[in-house]
């Protein structure tokens, strides 16, 4: 089974700032990686995804993030942040080596933009 | 477009109680699936689907059903619910067939069993 661990539960950054959270994931051989944002008391939704291809990958709001095989991590970047980029961020792998494809969570990230 | 579409958003039952959330999809997505969010833990996965009539235990099943008669719904069975069963509930459908391969979630149920 996959497994996906997000190394900070928190990250508090000051706005205009640069942030980079971290996601490295179990091995296997092909895997779809994603990012998601969930703002307060709303649900889920996507920031980026890595299917194939580029290993750098660009989402919505200037968030990107780098595949690397090797590492086996996901780590999703903003080279400036904005108090609006406040919420809880998810990091998530779903196998297509022949599972299931039900994406698997890391516990999140609640990144938290002072002024 | 709806997406998927959650009810209730809010639920309160009292120690014992069963009830249905409810979970639609107009995708088309073969895979549905049930997280619950708790804080610190994420999101954890309860039951999912492949496809109409078939069904399995993620890593929380204790305590809920679930079954998927047609490809668009998928509800969530509590039995007998108890307190550790408070929660945030969310569905998500998914298809294994790029580009589109990310999950969409509905907008989540907030249930408190007191």
């Amino acid at each position: 089974a996959q497994s996906v661990t997000q190394l900070d539960s928190q990250v508090p950054v000051f706005e205009e700032a640069p942030v980079e959270l971290r996601c490295n994931y179990s091995s296997s051989v092909s895997v779809y990686l994603f990012w998601y944002v969930q703002y307060p008391n709303q649900g889920l939704q996507l920031l980026l995804k890595y299917l194939s291809g580029s290993t750098l990958v660009k989402g919505i709001n200037g968030f990107e993030a780098e595949f690397n095989k090797s590492q086996t991590s996901f780590h999703l970047r903003k080279p400036s942040v904005h108090i609006s980029d406040t919420a809880e961020y998810f990091c998530a792998v779903s196998d297509q080596s022949g599972g299931s494809y039900i994406p698997t969570f890391g516990r999140g990230t609640s990144l938290i933009v002072h002024p | 477009n709806a997406g998927v579409t959650q009810t209730p958003k809010f639920q309160v039952l009292k120690t014992g109680q069963s009830m249905t959330l409810q979970c639609a999809q107009d995708m088309n997505h073969e895979y549905m699936s049930w997280y619950r969010q708790d804080p610190g833990m994420g999101l954890r996965l309860i039951h999912y689907s492949v496809g109409a009539g078939i069904t399995d235990q993620g890593e929380v099943p204790n305590g809920y059903n679930v079954s998927r008669s047609t490809t668009e719904d998928f509800p969530l069975r509590l039995l007998s619910a108890a307190p550790s069963q408070t929660s945030v509930y969310f569905c998500a459908s998914s298809t294994q067939y790029p580009p589109s391969t990310e999950a969409f979630f509905g907008q989540g149920t907030r249930l408190t069993v007191v």
